[in-house]
């Protein structure tokens, strides 16, 4: 157990609505990252981050934008909702005394309708 | 060109099988390779590391990894039908970002 929670764990919301989702970890990581799985597509890196205030695009950042203002939390928000961006989405941590393994939280099932 | 590759499956093999999964990476740099299983509804959880070149054994799982090849494969010894899942492989590039392939469906048919 990597100490990672998120929330909400599912969430509906309207097209055009912002949506923040969040991620908490109590094991002091450097390390955050968000992720986003579909199917055909895996897992695909929308940012991370490598410390408090400092982060950076992944693979998928259009329409994300993220916030670190505390070592423990990691805050993922859509700006504006699109029915695209219905997905679930995976908060993880790199845990640098395990080789550097990613261990992920239980994921956030959000629908845009 | 996707950075990890790997065949979408679905891999089928009766129960006490070898099932072999395979993958590729496109960053010659890349020195840090896992493979995950996921359940379908669930959260990947990590089955193996690597890092160097040669074989790996944990229990029925064994991991092969070639960077001359840039190839990482996964075999699993006497195949339960409980290993019937999504497996996931990941390389950390540089910056320590991990990217994932799209995984590999297994049905192990008791």
């Amino acid at each position: 157990d990597a100490g990672i929670t998120q929330s909400p764990r599912h969430k509906v919301t309207e097209t055009g609505t912002p949506v923040t989702l969040r991620c908490h970890q109590t094991e002091n990581h450097r390390y955050m990252y968000w992720y986003r799985q579909d199917p055909g597509h895996g897992l695909r890196l929308i940012h991370y981050s490598y410390g408090v205030k400092d982060t950076d695009k992944g693979e998928v950042s259009d329409g994300y934008s993220v916030s670190r203002s505390k070592t423990e939390d990691f805050l993922l928000t859509l700006e504006s909702a699109t029915s695209s961006q219905t997905s679930v989405y995976f908060c993880a941590i790199r845990d640098g005394s395990s080789g550097n393994t990613i261990y992920f939280g239980e994921g956030s099932w959000l629908t845009v309708v | 060109q996707k950075e990890v590759e790997q065949n979408s499956g679905p891999l089928s093999v009766p129960e006490g099988a070898i099932a072999s999964l395979n993958c590729t990476y496109s960053d010659r740099g890349s020195q840090s390779f896992f493979w995950y299983r996921q359940y379908s509804g669930k959260s990947p959880e990590l089955i193996m590391s690597i890092y160097s070149n040669g074989d790996k054994e944990d229990g029925r799982f064994t991991a092969q990894l070639n960077k001359a090849s840039q190839y990482v494969s996964l075999l699993i010894r006497d195949s339960q039908p409980s290993d019937s899942a999504t497996y996931l492989c990941a390389v950390m590039t540089g910056g320590f970002k991990t990217i994932f392939g799209a995984g590999t469906r297994l049905f192990v048919k008791a």
